[in-house]
């Protein structure tokens, strides 16, 4: 079945840093995909999305790229923030959706 | 502000006793989900429709659990009887199907402990 593969947290940067969350999916159909993140207490929140190979979806500074041929939707951003301390999930949908294990990021002042 | 509610969002309760959780899906949107959120599993599918017609409940423990939409505006999640291991955040998310590409809105889960 389809499924989402999410670099292991969590993840600790300082403020300003570079971030880059590894995502790589196997499916049998052609998914769109996303990243959602969820802070403390809440449910999770669309953060960006991409429907077709080679497409970009950025928000809030984030982005990644739909790569067909490498089966990978990695997030990066070029300079965090603290209030970007959260857990990232990275999911597909075909279908339903299916979602990564979620990856802590921490960010120190 | 259109949004998915849950209720309750908190709920302690016996093992062995009937739990019932709900949700309103965002107004006009045509499918719902249910999600179970634990540390050791991450997020869980149980539960997927459609039109209010179940599409695929196959992460749900048949047993003792059980998805329903009444109508458009309610989905519901019971468990009976439930069991310490059922502790976890429930999610519930709504969408409109258009096509591919259209993301889920979750709510902001019931949190579920059994003891």
């Amino acid at each position: 079945g389809d499924s989402v593969t999410q670099m292991e947290g969590p993840v600790t940067l300082s403020e300003e840093a570079f971030l880059t969350i590894n995502c790589t999916y196997t499916a049998t159909g052609y998914p769109s995909l996303f990243w959602y993140v969820q802070y403390p207490g809440e449910g999770l929140q669309l953060l960006l999305k991409a429907t077709k190979a080679d497409d970009k979806g950025s928000n809030k500074g984030f982005e990644a790229t739909y790569r067909k041929e490498t089966t990978s939707f990695h997030l990066e951003k070029g300079s965090v923030q603290v209030s970007d301390s959260a857990v990232y999930f990275c999911a597909l949908r075909d279908d339903k959706i299916i979602f990564g294990k979620g990856t802590r990021l921490h960010i120190l002042p | 502000d259109a949004r998915v509610t849950q209720t309750p969002r908190h709920k302690v309760t016996e093992m062995g006793q009937e739990v019932t959780m709900r949700c309103q899906p965002i107004l006009g949107h045509n499918t719902v989900f249910w999600y179970r959120q634990t540390m050791m599993q991450g997020l869980e599918l149980l539960a997927y429709f459609r039109n209010r017609a179940p599409l695929d409940d196959s992460g749900m423990p048949k047993d003792r659990f059980s998805a329903e939409m009444p109508d458009a505006t309610l989905a519901t999640l019971k468990i009976q009887p439930s069991e310490p291991r059922d502790s976890a955040v429930y999610f519930c998310a709504s969408g409109f199907d258009r096509g591919r590409g259209t993301e889920a809105f979750f709510g902001q889960g019931t949190r579920l402990t059994v003891v």
